[in-house]
């Protein structure tokens, strides 16, 4: 069965820095996320891309966040610069159509120190 | 997107079908039921989603009420591998809409 691949699946970073979260999305799938879970908390939407563009963002990502689909296969998310708060696992999804479910990775947890 | 009411939690004995109930009185027309579930921390899992006509697929299948205003989910026989958080979430069938995740109701299946 078709999966999305995240990597790395744990990701040690200082406050302040930059990280990037790679995804590799489903290969026919057209609309990409981003969603995090902070332990214990809710899972909670950050962006959806379709055609090359942002189609929906929430107040979570604001400009320290950014997506780009460089290559056509690759779904990246970037953090500008990392908080302690910016801890948490991070979902990547894709999905086919509007009438499909989404399937999610197995996430990153993303650490900051 | 409306809002959903389930149970924060429930046990199941393994073997039994489980029934999973979720309301959502304010849902709109152009809505649709969606069932995800999340297994530890895992990726959320979808499940099955339906709009008014009650559907099944090789996972469970989906009740939803003539009025629309509540939904079941069923496991016909619930295994320990279904241990998970179960989430009911109500959508605008669109381009790129979001999922909204509640706190979802956490299911216990027992030997």
């Amino acid at each position: 069965e078709p999966e999305v691949t995240q990597t790395p699946s744990h990701q040690v970073t200082q406050m302040g820095q930059e990280v990037i979260l790679r995804c590799v999305p489903i290969s026919n799938h057209l609309y990409f996320y981003w969603y995090r879970q902070i332990l214990g908390q809710k899972v909670e939407f950050l962006v959806s891309f379709y055609n090359n563009e942002i189609s929906e963002k929430s107040e979570i990502f604001d400009d320290q966040f950014s997506v780009e689909r460089p290559d056509g296969s690759n779904f990246t998310l970037k953090i500008r610069s990392t908080k302690l708060e910016d801890s948490a696992m991070y979902f990547c999804a894709s999905s086919l159509d509007v009438d499909y479910g989404y399937t999610f990775g197995s996430g990153t947890r993303l650490t900051v120190v | 997107d409306a809002k959903t009411t389930q149970p924060p939690s429930m046990d199941c004995a393994e073997g039994r079908a489980a029934n999973l109930p979720c309301n959502h009185s304010t849902i709109s027309g152009n809505e649709y039921v969606y069932w995800y579930r999340q297994i530890h921390s895992q990726g959320p899992q979808y499940i099955i989603h339906g709009l008014k006509n009650n559907e099944t697929n090789e996972m469970a299948s989906l009740i939803i009420t003539e009025d629309r205003k509540s939904s079941t989910l069923i496991l016909p026989h619930a295994t320990l591998r279904d241990t998970a958080v179960y989430y009911c979430i109500v959508r605008v069938r669109a381009a790129g809409n979001k999922l909204t995740f509640g706190g979802g109701t956490r299911v216990l299946v027992k030997p």
